[in-house]
C-alpha cells in the first residue's frame, strides 16, 4: 500500500497565476501520475513523472502550461502555470507501487 | 487500453446486494479489469481486479464472464457508505498507472 499527502488541500488563486501542487509519498515508487477532475467530469491524466528524466505529458498537457518535478522517489510536484478559470479543477496525484493505484486526496483549485 | 461501458447511474437498498455492470467487448488477453470508487470530494479507492477468473476480497467479489468482455462488480450488502462513482478500468502490462476513467456508474444506496 502506499499513504499520499498532497499540499495544498485547496485553493483559490487570481488568474494570471501559478500554483505549485506537492505530492509526497510514504514509500519510494518509480512513477508517479498526475490526473485532473475538472467538475462534474471523470478524471483525466496529465502526466506521468519519473525521477531522473522529464515528464511524460498526455495528449492535450503540455510542459509550458503543467511543469513538473520529480527530485527523488517519494516526492513530485505540479505547477499549474498562468492559471485561468478554466483551470478550476480537482488535482490529484497517484503511484502504483505493486498492481493497485493510490489516489492522494486532490487538491482542489478555484481560479477567479 | 480497451474501452468500458456502465450504466450512468443505479440505485440499491441498504443491506441488499449492489451488482454493477460493465462491458469491456474489445478487453485483450493480457489486460485486467480493475475497479476503483471515488466517494464524494475524495480520491479514488482501489476496490478489485481480476483477469479472467472471479475475484473476492473484503470489500466486493467480481464476476468476468468467460469471453471476458463484461464483469460485474457485486458488493454483498451495500450500506450508504458505499454510495459512490463506480469506476470500471481494463488496462494491463505496464500500464497500471496511466488509467483511462469513463463516466462510471453513480450508485445511490438509499436508507
Amino acid at each position: 500500500s502506499a499513504v499520499i499527502s498532497q499540499k495544498p488541500s485547496r485553493d483559490i488563486c487570481q488568474r494570471g497565476t501559478s500554483l505549485t501542487i506537492q505530492c509526497q509519498v510514504d514509500s519510494q515508487v518509480t512513477m508517479m501520475f498526475w490526473y485532473r477532475q475538472q467538475p462534474g467530469q471523470s478524471l483525466t491524466l496529465i502526466a506521468t513523472a519519473n525521477q531522473g528524466s522529464e515528464a511524460t505529458y498526455e495528449s492535450g498537457f503540455v510542459i509550458d502550461k503543467f511543469p513538473i518535478s520529480r527530485p527523488n522517489l517519494t516526492f513530485s510536484t505540479l505547477t499549474v502555470s498562468n492559471m485561468s478559470p478554466e483551470d478550476s479543477s480537482i488535482y490529484l496525484c497517484s503511484v502504483v507501487p505493486g498492481t493497485e493505484a493510490f489516489f492522494g486526496q486532490g487538491t482542489r483549485l478555484t481560479v477567479v | 487500453d480497451a474501452k468500458t461501458t456502465q450504466p450512468t447511474s443505479m440505485d440499491c437498498a441498504e443491506g441488499r446486494a449492489a451488482n454493477l455492470p460493465c462491458n469491456h467487448s474489445t478487453i485483450s488477453g493480457n489486460e485486467y479489469v480493475y475497479w476503483y470508487r471515488q466517494i464524494h470530494s475524495q480520491g479514488p479507492q482501489y476496490i478489485i481486479h481480476g483477469l479472467k477468473n472471479n475475484e473476492t476480497n473484503e470489500m466486493a467479489s467480481l464476476i468476468i464472464t468467460e469471453d471476458r468482455k463484461s464483469s460485474t462488480l457485486i458488493l454483498p450488502h451495500a450500506t450508504l457508505r458505499d454510495t459512490a462513482v463506480y469506476y470500471c478500468i481494463v488496462t494491463g502490462g505496464t500500464s497500471y498507472g496511466k488509467l483511462t476513467f469513463g463516466q462510471g456508474t453513480i450508485l445511490t444506496v438509499h436508507p
